[in-house]
């Protein structure tokens, strides 16, 4: 079965300070994306950032950006000067089999500190 | 702009019921599909569409029908509903089948089963 694995359930972070979410995913296609999405207590779901596998630059948006290890297979997500609204669930995704179909990872909830 | 609009947002029912979760989309997006989220275990793909007619299983499909008559519709049908399906419910879409593709989530159908 393809998986998304997130192995830190729970992380937590002091204001200002940065933070790395880790995440490994196996997929069989040979041309994808990759996406980590934000979740508040409001639970909507938000795109923070995406990852073309044949880039070899890694993705960044704003205070936030990725580590991609392709052969690894393994999608990092930084944080850096870490805000308490980045207080949230951040999910991972990658697709799943064919037909563009993503699947999730279990999740890792994210406490930004004062 | 609407965006994904899911109904009803909360619904208690009973052990054996049977009803549909609604959920609508405005953008003429080709791919729709369901999520159910749960503690601990992220959010599970339940049924996909990539067209008007079209349809298929997810990671977790058992329990579950649905139909896409529309574009713009795609309703998840639980016809005998257990304690086991409790959960968020998440309706998405996106612009064709392309990975890339921005998925749009919608703000989620809180359903218990007692």
């Amino acid at each position: 079965a393809q998986t998304v694995t997130q192995s830190q359930p729970e992380m937590s972070v002091q204001e200002a300070e940065t933070v790395t979410l880790s995440c490994t995913y196996d997929t069989s296609e040979s041309n994808y994306y990759l996406f980590w999405y934000k979740q508040p207590p409001s639970r909507q779901m938000i795109l923070v950032i995406r990852q073309e596998a044949y880039k070899q630059q890694n993705a960044t948006e704003n205070r936030f950006s990725v580590n991609f290890q392709k052969a690894a297979k393994s999608f990092s997500l930084k944080i850096s000067d870490s805000q308490l609204g980045d207080t949230a669930m951040y999910f991972c995704a990658s697709p799943y089999n064919q037909g563009g179909k993503l699947i999730f990872g279990q999740g890792t909830e994210l406490s930004v500190k004062p | 702009n609407a965006g994904v609009t899911q109904t009803p947002k909360f619904q208690v029912l009973k052990t054996g019921q049977s009803m549909t979760l609604q959920c609508a989309q405005d953008m003429n997006h080709e791919y729709m599909s369901w999520y159910r989220q749960d503690p601990g275990m992220g959010l599970r793909l339940i049924h996909y569409s990539v067209g008007a007619g079209i349809t298929d299983q997810g990671e977790v499909p058992n329990g579950y029908n649905v139909s896409r008559s529309t574009t713009e519709d795609f309703p998840l049908r639980l016809l005998s509903a257990a304690p086991s399906q409790t959960s968020v419910y998440f309706c998405a879409s996106r612009k064709g089948q392309g990975y890339g593709n921005t998925i749009y989530f919608g703000e989620g159908s809180w359903l218990t089963v007692v």
